[in-house]
């Protein structure tokens, strides 16, 4: 199995509103990390988790929260979104954090709007 | 910081060579990297040098880094319609980061 599976596909939501999005994989990585990609533009790092322990957070504000119940699921937590928070969330993982090459394998994204 | 920059849109026609460039800034970059995007999905990797390589090749493709220049370069050959897509070169940078270019747009005509 060398997928990363990522849930929901597709979310709108509110501003008000508060969903999840969800982020699983079965390879035995111990690295976690979310990317946002707007349209057009590369994906950007928003978190690392590394063994199930946040390890960056690239200043991303605080209506973002991640999260990382073990080592193979990593959740997204969002909350009062403004509209230019729609984008695509992608989720990666790979063997460690700690060195290598550092293959990251990517998981399908979820896109987000956020009216 | 790092800046990896990557031209916005190559055309070329069924059964020639592509060649998409990439430069980047950071001199202690470890690993460099060839990502495939299609449209609405992930990233799926397609080949890695390390830094102390200067050429890799993998069946239709072939990559070259010149790090003195800091340029790399990836080599499709034979294209296929099925290689359109968004390719995005990244480099390594600490443990845990993935630095992404500003991606290439390559279209095939048939």
């Amino acid at each position: 199995d060398t997928e990363v599976t990522q849930t929901p596909k597709h979310l709108v939501m509110g501003m008000t509103n508060k969903k999840s999005l969800k982020c699983e994989q079965h390879m035995g990585h111990r690295a976690m990390y979310w990317y946002k990609q707007k349209a057009k533009k590369p994906p950007e790092l928003m978190f690392v988790y590394s063994y199930e322990k946040l390890s960056i957070n690239e200043s991303v504000p605080s209506r973002f929260s991640p999260e990382c119940p073990n080592s193979s699921l990593l959740n997204l937590h969002l909350h009062a979104l403004q509209p230019e928070d729609s984008a695509l969330y992608l989720c990666a993982s790979s063997q460690d954090g700690t060195g290598g090459h550092g293959e990251l394998f990517f998981g399908e994204g979820s896109r987000l709007t956020v009216l | 910081g790092e800046d990896v920059e990557q031209s916005l849109f190559l055309s070329v026609r069924e059964g020639d060579s592509s060649v998409i460039n990439c430069t980047y800034t950071d001199s202690s970059s470890t690993y460099l990297y060839w990502y495939k995007q299609e449209p609405g999905a992930g990233l799926q990797l397609l080949t890695y040098i390390f830094s102390n390589m200067d050429m890799k090749q993998d069946q239709r493709l072939t990559v070259l880094l010149n790090k003195k220049d800091k340029h790399l370069s990836l080599r499709i050959a034979d294209t296929q319609t099925g290689d359109s897509a968004i390719y995005f070169c990244a480099e390594k940078t600490g443990a845990n980061n993935l630095f992404f270019g500003t991606g290439t747009r390559l279209t095939v005509i048939p």
